[in-house]
């Protein structure tokens, strides 16, 4: 059966210092994977996605960033984290084909920037 | 309409009330529309997913309706119970790569 570990669970991160976080997904291959953000009192924000190996589409304007090395591993990532970046991260696979496939989601990092 | 809305924010209701919030999405670039649950502590989990206007899905106490050509989406719990508690978060694909959600609606049944 198909898998999805995201880590940390929680992070407590300075204003100005870098951030990675990790999404593996296993049992599967060539999912979409997706970047979800969710700011305090607010709903899912899609960040970013990627349908392949090294193809990453962003939706927002930001100072993240995304990056899919191998194909069931997609990472978060910022060189200076601002204030605004505190929330609860999720990370989320589907199947690459089919309209009626949900998506799956990892268990979320929540992250607070001091 | 632009983005994909929810109502009501929250709601709280008494244990065995049936209760229904609504979806609205815009409807020109239609692929399929979703319903998940999202427990406190938990991941969001995928309740439905309906693509052609008229569908109506049921999974328990839960179902779910769609009407693709006015863009919206009912949501029905019957008889909720306090384990129904949660936000419901609807999304809708607008292509075949990405969903793009909701607020959600959180809802509250008191024992």
């Amino acid at each position: 059966s198909q898998t999805i570990h995201q880590w940390p669970a929680t992070l407590v991160q300075p204003v100005g210092s870098p951030l990675s976080l990790e999404c593996t997904v296993e049992g599967t291959s060539n999912p979409n994977l997706y970047w979800y953000r969710q700011a305090a009192g607010r709903g899912l924000q899609l960040l970013f996605y990627s349908v392949g190996i090294g193809q990453i589409s962003s939706e927002v304007p930001q100072n993240l960033s995304a990056s899919r090395p191998q194909d069931r591993q997609f990472i978060l990532s910022s060189k200076k984290l601002l204030l605004s970046d505190s929330g609860f991260y999720l990370c989320a696979w589907s199947v690459g084909t089919g309209v009626r496939q949900p998506q799956h989601f990892g268990d979320g990092t929540r992250l607070s920037i001091l | 309409i632009l983005n994909v809305e929810q109502s009501p924010q929250s709601l709280h209701v008494q244990e065995g009330d049936s209760t229904n919030f609504t979806c609205s999405f815009p409807s020109s670039n239609f692929y399929a529309l979703h319903w998940y649950r999202w427990e406190t502590a938990k991941s969001p989990e995928a309740l439905f997913v309906m693509t052609l206007n008229g569908d109506e899905k049921k999974k328990g106490r839960i179902s779910a309706t769609l009407n693709t050509k006015e863009g919206y989406s009912y949501l029905y719990i019957k008889g909720s119970q306090p384990e129904d508690s949660a936000t419901y978060l609807c999304g809708e694909r607008t292509s075949y790569d990405k969903v793009i959600f909701g607020p959600g609606t959180s809802l509250s049944v008191i024992p």
